[in-house]
């Protein structure tokens, strides 16, 4: 079936640090991925996606690459803020399927 | 546009009693509404999927019995969990799609935290 891995946390990285949460995925034909970002207290916000190979989904200074070959899907920021504190969610959904399957979640703590 | 709103944000309750907690769609029409439960610390459990007019999916392992979900049109959906006990204490969380999009992008609600005493 299924399955998305992600790097467990917590993690916890310094304002203006480099960010790598690393996500793979386990599934048959070409699912569509996604970032979604929970804050403290909030329900979740989709943060990026790729549907397809090779796609570079990017928003608010974060970007994760569809990479087919390695089935990964790592998100990755240059210089986080303290703002990014939050739990951050690998997804995805198989074409046709509106369900998604979801990673355990990384909690990102950025320190001032 | 694309929200989601749940009410009540936040419940606490007897355990013995029923709680029911709404999911809308605030500026679309959700073809199929998802419930899901979070535990502290701990990924989203997709508890059901609704479709408007029809019986719920439930996952496997879900009492449909003791959460009972109700899509009574294509704004809202209601998740009623009864009579309580504090192991149903949770966060519950709602997302609906439109239909529309080509990747079935789901919107989430900002969740209900529910504590049964």
């Amino acid at each position: 079936g299924n399955s998305v891995t992600q790097m467990e946390g917590p993690v916890t990285l310094s304002e203006e640090a480099f960010l790598t949460i690393n996500c793979t995925y386990t599934a048959t034909g070409y699912p569509s991925l996604f970032w979604y970002v929970q804050y403290p207290g909030e329900g979740l916000q989709l943060l990026l996606k790729a549907t397809k190979a090779d796609d570079k989904g990017s928003n608010k200074g974060f970007e994760a690459t569809y990479r087919k070959e390695t089935t990964s899907f790592h998100l990755e920021k240059g210089s986080v803020q303290v703002s990014d504190s939050a739990v951050y969610f690998c997804a995805l959904n198989q074409g046709g399927s509106e369900k998604l399957v979801f990673g355990k979640g990384t909690k990102l703590t950025v320190n001032p | 546009g694309a929200v989601v709103s749940q009410h009540p944000s936040w419940v606490i309750c007897k355990s013995g009693t029923s709680v029911k907690i709404e999911c809308r769609s605030l500026d679309f029409q959700a073809t199929t509404m998802f419930w899901y439960r979070q535990f502290p610390k701990q990924s989203l459990m997709l508890m059901a999927t609704s479709n408007e007019g029809s019986k719920a999916t439930y996952e496997q392992g879900v009492e449909k019995d003791k959460f009972l979900i109700n899509h009574a049109s294509l704004t809202l959906s209601t998740l009623t969990v009864t009579s309580a006990h504090p192991e149903d204490s949770s966060f519950y969380i709602c997302s609906a799609c439109t239909g529309q999009s080509s990747y079935n992008e789901q919107f989430f609600g900002p969740g209900t935290r529910l504590t049964v005493l």
